[in-house]
Parts: structure tokens; sequence; C-alpha cells
């Protein structure tokens, strides 16, 4: 089974610059999530999609992060402008369901780094 | 709000010994489940023990095992038989149960970064 599959790997832009990330969840997993993990810290739940919808983005900075799962399946993160302290590993999830009893599988996340 | 607690920052092993990684949460939810998640430097986070709340019966797998203790809301991983591929960090992590259809956010500790030596 193919597991959840993110590109690019790697990203290094300028502060001020526009960025953005691609991910496939695991196929039939109707909950996708975005995290972002600063060096040193655990990862930090960004945004949450039930198929194409929004479940929970309170910590997602609205003004330069958007994200998007328009049919339910791949999703995009996008900043714009970045700043440096955007600098951290973006990771990817997906679990079958909602709910807490479905285990959440990662990617290998993208890592960008904004000079 | 939840937390999950990691007070070990750094951690060091020999190969072949056991090690526990200690992990603390602070709930009001009485139904929640607890992972123990491993991060090689690939950054990849992978799945290594989860345990339901409503179980007394500690995680087993393989050479990983849990010390669930409720009570205390403690939640210890012991690797046996350390190996080399085990350097990584782990992250313990947190879900409670939420109602039916409500969003239930996975919460993760600082992490502990464990080296196993030769």
């Amino acid at each position: 089974e193919a597991g959840v599959a993110q590109s690019p790997r790697y990203k290094i832009i300028e502060k001020r610059q526009s960025v953005a990330f691609w991910c496939n969840p695991i196929s039939g997993h109707a909950t996708l999530y975005w995290y972002q993990q600063i060096l040193g810290q655990g990862p930090k739940l960004l945004i949450q999609f039930q198929n194409n919808g929004v479940v929970d983005d309170s910590q997602l900075p609205k003004d330069r992060f958007s994200a998007e799962r328009l049919k339910g399946v791949d999703s995009t993160l996008k900043i714009q402008p970045a700043k440096l302290e955007d600098s951290a590993v973006y990771l990817c999830a997906s679990s079958l369901a909602l709910g807490y009893g479905n285990t959440i599988y990662f990617g290998e996340g993208s890592w960008l780094t904004v000079v | 709000a939840q937390t999950v607690t990691q007070s070990q920052p750094e951690m060091s092993v020999q190969e072949a010994e056991t090690v526990t990684l200690s992990c603390t949460y602070d709930t009001s939810e009485n139904n929640y489940y607890l992972f123990w998640y491993k991060q090689p430097p690939s950054r990849q986070m992978i799945l290594v023990i989860r345990q339901e709340a409503y179980k007394q019966q500690n995680a087993t797998e393989n050479r990983f095992s849990v010390n669930f203790q409720k009570a205390a809301k403690s939640f210890s991983l012991k690797i046996s038989d350390s190996q080399l591929g085990d350097t990584a960090m782990y992250f313990c992590a947190f879900i409670e149960s939420l109602l039916t259809g409500t969003a239930s956010k996975l919460t993760f500790g600082t992490g502990t970064r464990l080296q196993v030596t030769l």
C-alpha cells in the first residue's frame, strides 16, 4: 500500500516569496492533515480536512497560509509571503475517517528554509 | 487544553540494552488514545505503538511495550534489545474522544532524542 506522498521534499526561498506544497494521501483516506514542525519541537496541526471540507483551521495563520483540497483527495498548502519563522518541516498526514480511533499516517515531509 | 509532556530531551542506550522513555499528559476526558511515534532523520513520523485508554492491558509490539498508568496520566515506552536502527526522535502523542463527527486533534510532546550506541 502506497503511503502519504509529498512534494517537493526540499525548498529554499527568500523571505516575502511564495511556496506551495503538495500532498497525496493514502488511497481511501477521507481525512487529511497539515502539520508544521519547527526544529526542536513536536508537530503542530495547521489544518484538517474531511473530504474537501475544512474541519479545523484554528491554528493556521490565515494572513499568509492557505490550503485547499478541491476534489477530496490531493491537497495543496501555500505560504505567501513567507517569513523567516516559517522555516520548518511541513508534514502531511491522512487517516481513514474523522474520529479519534483512526490511526494517522504521515508523509516524509517537505522541508522549507526561508532565507 | 490537552498537553503532552516529555521530560527527557535526550537519552542514550547501548545496543541490546533496555531503555524507557517517559511521557505524561493532561486531560479531563475519559476516552482517548495515546501513541508513540518514531521520527528518524528523514523526518517521517512512523507509528510505533498505540494504546486505547479504556484498555487496561498494556500494548506491546515486538520489542516495544508501554506502561500505561491512567490514574497517574503516564504513558512510558520501553524499548527492549535496543538496535542501532532505533536511533531517532520519539514523540508521545495524544488524541481525545470528542463528539461524533467533531474534529479530534492529535497533540504531540516535544520529543526525546534517543541515541543507541555500540
